[in-house]
């Protein structure tokens, strides 16, 4: 079972940055957040992970809130490409496992407007 | 990031014939390999997860012997659906995760297989 909550969808204004909730209330102090995004008939794509601090990448900033229950995925100046459905995920650090495994829920579908 | 390739992008096969899926990591080594399916609208529920040289693990409800998974080396596991019927139509994605990749042990996808069975 997915251990994330998020919204089914959302939309934005190009060239906006477009702010994406996850909910986590149960993460364990050994596991890590991170979001993939799925465009329409392609496999999903990596975008960032983070254990506790905020992290920023060429794509995207997360922000984790201090409890770790909650973390915010940031596209700072969203286009129509970015149109997909994004993934909170919380995956354990370790590499076997049952916790290893990624766990997709429904996502949050972004749609992002001209 | 990491590549992982997939072939064919899309197959249409009769009901009864079997299918193979190839998935390659493509400039990484990959101990383990995961299949996932995805019917439309869904999201992607795992199959099976394979590590190369050993027998794969299979989720609860996949049939061990209709999904065929062998991970011969570290760029190479192939799923073979036998017997495909229409209800095993779907978007099958595979992912390979780095043997060793920094602190963590990333996990990359490929573009998926578009599996249609008439």
């Amino acid at each position: 079972d997915a251990k994330t909550t998020q919204p089914t969808s959302m939309d934005c204004a190009e060239g906006r940055a477009a702010n994406l909730p996850c909910n986590h209330s149960t993460i364990s102090g050994n596991e890590y957040v991170y979001w993939y995004r799925q465009i329409h008939s392609q496999g999903p794509q990596y975008i960032i992970h983070g254990l506790k601090n905020n992290e920023t990448n060429e794509m995207a900033s997360l922000i984790i809130t201090e409890d770790r229950k909650s973390s915010t995925l940031i596209l700072p100046h969203a286009t129509l490409r970015d149109t997909a459905v994004y993934y909170c995920i919380v995956r354990a650090a370790m590499a076997t496992g049952a916790n290893s495994k990624l766990t997709f829920g429904k996502g949050i579908t972004l749609s992002v407007r001209p | 990031g990491a590549v992982v390739s997939q072939h064919p992008s899309r197959v249409i096969c009769k009901s009864g014939t079997s299918v193979k899926i190839e998935c390659r990591s493509l400039d990484f080594q990959a101990t383990t390999m995961f299949w996932y399916r995805q019917f439309p609208k869904q999201s992607l529920m795992l199959m099976a997860t394979s590590n190369e040289g050993s027998k794969a693990t299979y989720e609860q409800g996949v049939e061990k012997d209709k999904f065929l998974i062998n991970h011969a080396s570290l760029t190479l596991s192939t799923l073979t659906v036998t017997s495909a019927h229409p209800e095993d139509s779907s978007f099958y994605i595979c992912s390979a995760r780095a043997q060793e990749w920094g602190a963590l042990y990333e996990q990359y996808f490929g573009p998926g297989t578009r599996l249609t069975v008439t």
